[in-house]
């Protein structure tokens, strides 16, 4: 089955400054790639997404990038903000599930 | 525009009991996956169901089971509780575009989640 790895684990960070955070899986079926995001006693709420087809793909200050030969993708936080201080999770599907990584835990300290 | 709703939002029960945890997806979505998060760590997936089927299965023991209604809400019957199994139990609903294989890959919504405790 497939193994998500993601790193770092905690993250701290100037406000302004960018933040980026890697993961790496194993099943080379896997063909799609989420991230969320989860504040304290709350839901994980979709940030960004993409496809195995695809290598890269960006919506505002968020972009994610995919290397299907290395197996492994990132998310790039640009010019952050206190409010984007949460836990992160990268996940990946394949046909039979979704697996998270252990989470990143980004503090933005203003 | 509803979103993805659970019930109960808190449940305490005490080992070997059995609890079931209720989920709503988000109107016209057909597929509902079902996930355990233990504090600290990520989700990890027990269950997907789309159109009544079970399409993909996590590595759970056979305490844990579910099924998906005609309306598409689904329920997670977890039997013989054990201490471990204290957790936020998440529901995600999503729009499948295709089937491929026996699993589907597709933008997953999440619910509020159930926080068991077992005593």
């Amino acid at each position: 089955g497939e193994n998500v790895e993601q790193h770092p684990s905690t993250l701290s960070v100037q406000e302004g400054d960018s933040a980026v955070i890697k993961c790496t899986y194993s099943d080379s079926a896997s063909n799609y790639f989420p991230w969320y995001k989860q504040e304290l006693g709350k839901r994980p709420q979709l940030i960004i997404d993409i496809r195995s087809n695809v290598g890269e793909k960006k919506d505002q200050r968020i972009a994610v990038t995919l290397n299907k030969t290395a197996k492994h993708f990132s998310l790039h936080i640009t010019e952050t903000q206190p409010e984007d201080s949460a836990v992160y999770f990268c996940a990946a599907f394949d046909n039979n599930d979704m697996r998270f990584g252990a989470g990143t835990r980004l503090t933005v300290k203003p | 525009d509803a979103g993805v709703t659970q019930s109960p939002t808190h449940l305490i029960k005490t080992r070997g009991q059995h609890v079931t945890l209720r989920c709503s997806p988000i109107s016209g979505h057909k597929s509902v996956s079902w996930y355990q998060q233990v504090l600290g760590q990520g989700p990890q997936f027990i269950f997907q169901y789309y159109e009544k089927e079970e399409r993909g299965r996590g590595n759970f023991p056979d305490r844990f089971s579910a099924r998906q209604f005609p309306n598409y809400s689904s329920e997670l019957n977890v039997n013989a509780l054990l201490l471990g199994d204290s957790a936020l139990y998440l529901c995600a609903s999503s729009s499948p575009r295709r089937a491929t294989g026996t699993g589907l890959a597709d933008t997953q919504y999440f619910g509020p989640g159930t926080r068991l405790t077992v005593l």
